[in-house]
């Protein structure tokens, strides 16, 4: 079945220090992927998707590029801030409705 | 904006008990989904409608049932309740289910099994 691998945290960065998570998946075709953010106690934020191969998507300093050829869809920012703490969750979409599959989550600290 | 509702917020309930967990999509989105996410881990899809059917279905245990309503408003029914049912559970909604169609997820409906 779809499966998605995802960076293990917990990753723990000073503030303005680059940042890279590490996902990549398995699935039948080619479904949409997306990042999702779940901050301390709320519910999960569409963060930034992605529906084909070479998109990038983006949002909030974020950026992902759908990589088809190593099923890969790393995040990125450049400089990440203390408000950026969180729980970060890729998940691409699968089945005709598009369920999503989500990975383990890598829990982000920005540290000032 | 609107968002996705999802009421209660919390629920504390005993063991063999029942509970109905309520999804109040976002306006005009007819697809719904839920997901249960326990503590520490990442969530689990269970079950999802489009256009009042059941259109896909997860690891949702069969003392579970969901539907949607006319108003496209969902419940999930959960019964003889179990300590492991303990987790967060989320509903999601999205135009036109698809797997293009990004999903607006509710606060959560935070359920502890005593």
């Amino acid at each position: 079945g779809d499966s998605v691998t995802q960076m293990e945290g917990p990753v723990t960065l000073s503030e303005e220090a680059f940042l890279t998570i590490n996902c990549t998946y398995t699935a039948t075709g080619y479904p949409s992927l997306f990042w999702y953010v779940q901050y301390p106690g709320e519910g999960l934020q569409l963060l930034l998707k992605a529906t084909k191969a070479d998109d990038k998507g983006s949002n909030k300093g974020f950026e992902a590029t759908y990589r088809k050829e190593t099923t890969s869809f790393h995040l990125e920012k450049g400089s990440v801030q203390v408000s950026d703490s969180a729980v970060y969750f890729c998940a691409p979409g699968s089945g005709s409705q598009g369920n999503l599959i989500f990975g383990k989550g890598t829990k982000l600290s920005v540290k000032p | 904006a609107a968002g996705v509702i999802q009421s209660p917020r919390h629920l504390i309930k005993e063991k063999r008990e029942t509970a109905t967990l309520k999804c109040y999509p976002i306006p005009r989105h007819d697809t719904v989904y839920w997901y249960q996410q326990g503590p520490g881990q990442d969530p689990q899809f269970l079950i999802s409608f489009y256009e009042k059917m059941q259109s896909d279905k997860g690891s949702i245990p069969d003392r579970f049932s969901a539907q949607q309503f006319s108003d496209y408003h969902s419940e999930l029914n959960m019964s003889s309740l179990e300590l492991g049912d303990s987790a967060l559970y989320f509903c999601a909604s999205s135009l036109v289910g698809t797997s293009t169609s990004p999903q607006y997820f509710g606060p959560g409906t935070r359920l502890t099994v005593t």
